[in-house]
């Protein structure tokens, strides 16, 4: 059973700080990765993609991926009280056309 | 906008009912699917389709079915509603080479059985 670990949070910081959001996943033979938020009650929306190991910046996001570690991460700067959400990852596999997710992590931003 | 369209925000349904979920996207996506979302679980996989008349089971089909009899829309359809089927409903869609792409979600149906 293919598996995609987050920490479910809540994660707190401050307005203006760097949040770090983590995942895991158990197979090596993973394709593409990918960063989804939520705000509650809504649908997830796609914040970013990665393929390759190392990172990858988008604006305030930088998405981090390790495939020896199994390992990828986001990290948000200069976070805004509307950060508030919560991120899932999701991953791929072996070329096919569906995702695994994991559960997702709750990130609070305090003014 | 692209967008993909769940025909009911919400819904509540007797136990025993056979319930119709219907998604819709216009952005020409050959694969679609469905979802559901429990506080704790995630996001899990009910069916997929990659075309027209095509279906693949995910990781919980049971209890459901699916039809795509044109490609934009994508219905889920609980045959005997149970109370355990009470969730939030997703419908994603994506281009083909969609693990290079990405999901594009719907609005979410949340389903109510009582």
């Amino acid at each position: 059973q293919k598996e995609v670990e987050q920490n479910s949070g809540p994660l707190s910081v401050p307005e203006g700080a760097i949040a770090s959001l983590n995942c895991t996943y158990s197979d090596r033979v993973s394709q593409s990765f990918f960063w989804y938020r939520q705000y509650s009650g809504k649908s997830p929306e796609l914040i970013m993609s990665i393929y390759s190991n190392g990172d990858k910046e988008d604006g305030r996001f930088t998405a981090q991926l390790n495939r020896a570690s199994q390992y990828i991460s986001l990290l948000i700067r200069d976070s805004k009280l509307s950060d508030s959400a919560t991120y899932l990852c999701a991953v791929n596999w072996n070329y096919g056309q569906n995702f695994v997710f994991g559960p997702g992590t709750r990130l609070s931003v305090l003014p | 906008d692209v967008k993909v369209t769940q025909s009911s925000r919400y819904l509540v349904k007797r136990t025993g009912e056979k319930v119709f979920l219907e998604c819709v996207q216009d952005m020409d996506h050959e694969n679609m699917f469905w979802y559901r979302q429990d506080p704790g679980l995630g996001l899990r996989l009910i069916y997929f389709s990659y075309d027209v008349k095509m279906k693949e089971k995910g990781d919980i089909p049971e209890g459901y079915s699916v039809s795509r009899e044109k490609k934009e829309r994508f219905s889920l359809i609980l045959e005997s509603a149970s109370t355990n089927q009470t969730s939030m409903y997703l419908c994603a869609s994506s281009p083909p080479g969609g693990s290079n792409y990405g999901y594009t979600f719907g609005s979410g149906t949340r389903l109510t059985v009582v």
